[in-house]
């Protein structure tokens, strides 16, 4: 049973490019919550989707924005890139029955360097 | 807004010991809380879940529990190893199901 999956782990960027990241949730699971970790910071939650639609979102600016698709797998995007976006992008996956006691799985996560 | 706080920030034991992680919330309404380990540069592997009307949760050589009412919980490992060393995070999942993490402790485990 494949576990939640990430793509691409590592990338480089520079200032005011766009990058697309991509997430395949756990089997089973048709919700993809997306967290933005900060080096020596725990992990801030970015957004949630389920059946394709944004339903939660952390106070994150617009340039961050997503998309889930009808396989259940997810998109990140980050537009107009910031030094300050250089973090370890995690995706966690869950079903959206256990919304409330369920548990999160997490993926390796991509590492996002802006230079 | 709810505020998690993990206490100590790192900790470094001999081979063999058994430890005490510390983490508390400031907004006692949560559904769940969930402890995670993380290794260098990767990501987060779940741990124990325990629900906001459990006391404790057991695996193995761990053992969290959660005290919602002083909005505390502790992560016990027992007989600790130096495979064990690596970031521990705690996160509690609120109202709106997004979970709010500590910055993690930092345990070494020196053979």
């Amino acid at each position: 049973d494949a576990g939640v999956t990430q793509s691409p782990t590592h990338l480089i960027k520079t200032r005011g490019q766009q990058v697309t990241l991509r997430c395949s949730p756990k089997s089973g699971h048709d919700t993809v919550s997306w967290y933005q970790q900060a080096l020596g910071q725990g992990p801030q939650f970015i957004f949630q989707y389920y059946e394709e639609e944004e339903r939660q979102r952390g106070n994150f600016p617009d340039r961050f924005s997503g998309h889930q698709f009808p396989n259940y797998s997810s998109e990140l995007n980050v537009n107009a890139l910031l030094l300050g976006d250089s973090a370890l992008y995690l995706c966690a996956s869950s079903s959206y029955s256990f919304s409330n006691t369920g548990e999160l799985f997490f993926g390796e996560g991509s590492r996002l360097t802006v230079l | 807004k709810q505020e998690v706080t993990q206490i100590p920030a790192a900790l470094s034991v001999p081979e063999g010991e058994n430890l005490v992680l510390n983490c508390s919330f400031t907004d006692s309404a949560i559904y769940n809380l969930q402890w995670f380990r993380q290794d260098p540069g990767k990501g987060l592997t779940s741990l124990l879940l325990i629900q906001s009307s459990q006391r404790e949760q057991t695996s193995g050589r761990l053992n969290a529990s959660l005290d919602k009412s002083s909005g505390r919980s502790t992560l016990y490992i027992a007989a600790s190893q130096p495979g064990d060393s690596a970031t521990y995070l705690c996160a509690v999942r609120g109202s709106n199901y997004k979970l709010t993490f500590g910055k993690g402790t930092l345990l070494t485990v020196n053979p």
